[in-house]
């Protein structure tokens, strides 16, 4: 069975462009989760979903970070204009209505220049 | 914002020894998780351990909860090279949903 899958792996950008990051979750879960990981705050809680509905979108950061889920097995978080702030790695995750265990992708790391 | 902090914030042991890693955090929760990082990779989830719970064990990981004075810990014994890692506790506040991740204790074990 597939894990979360992410892409892309690695993007390198210059200042002021549009970055999507996409999200395919794990088959039959629920929810998913967006996460942002830096050196200095750790793993952040961005976004999450429950049945393609945002459920708390608390832990964005700026209006330039927007997040969809069109349907169960798609999700983007776009960063538009980006700033050389927001390089860092960036999870997603998801987990079933009845479990407390979320099931991490193997992250996407941006970088801008 | 964090709610656990993590101590050490770095361990490194020789292979065969035990580990052990402490979590602190600040408000009532639900239940509390452990996940491990290896370098580049997701972030795996390892062991859950509810409010009512005081110990729990899975193979040679042992955690230990105490919410009176709001902290946890990781345990593992008869460490291995693979274990060499970053590890993480989760805090859930209620809901099952919202976690929130201590700063980690990077693990290394030496052969």
């Amino acid at each position: 069975d597939a894990g979360v899958i992410q892409s892309p792996r690695h993007e390198v950008t210059e200042m002021g462009q549009e970055v999507t990051l996409r999200c395919k979750p794990i088959s039959g879960h629920d929810y998913l989760f967006w996460y942002r990981q830096t050196m200095m705050r750790g793993l952040e809680l961005l976004i999450y979903f429950n049945n393609n509905v945002p459920i708390d979108d608390s832990g964005m950061p700026e209006d330039r970070f927007s997040a969809k889920m069109p349907n169960a097995s798609f999700s983007t978080l776009k960063i538009q204009p980006s700033e050389p702030r927001d390089s860092a790695v960036y999870f997603c995750a998801s987990k079933g209505q009845r479990n407390y265990t979320q099931y991490f992708g193997p992250g996407t790391r941006l970088t801008v220049l | 914002s964090q709610q656990g902090e993590e101590d050490p914030q770095a361990l490194s042991i020789q292979e065969g020894e035990n580990a052990t890693m402490n979590c602190s955090y600040k408000t009532s929760i639900n239940n509390l998780q452990w996940y491990r990082q290896n370098s580049g990779r997701g972030l795996v989830h390892l062991i859950l351990i509810r409010s009512n719970e005081r110990e729990k064990h899975s193979g040679r990981l042992r955690v230990t909860l105490d919410t009176s004075k709001k902290s946890s810990s990781l345990l593992i014994t008869a460490s291995r090279a693979a274990d060499t890692a970053s590890y993480f506790c989760a805090t859930d506040e209620g809901g099952g949903n919202k976690l929130t991740f201590g700063t980690g204790t990077q693990l290394k074990v030496e052969l």
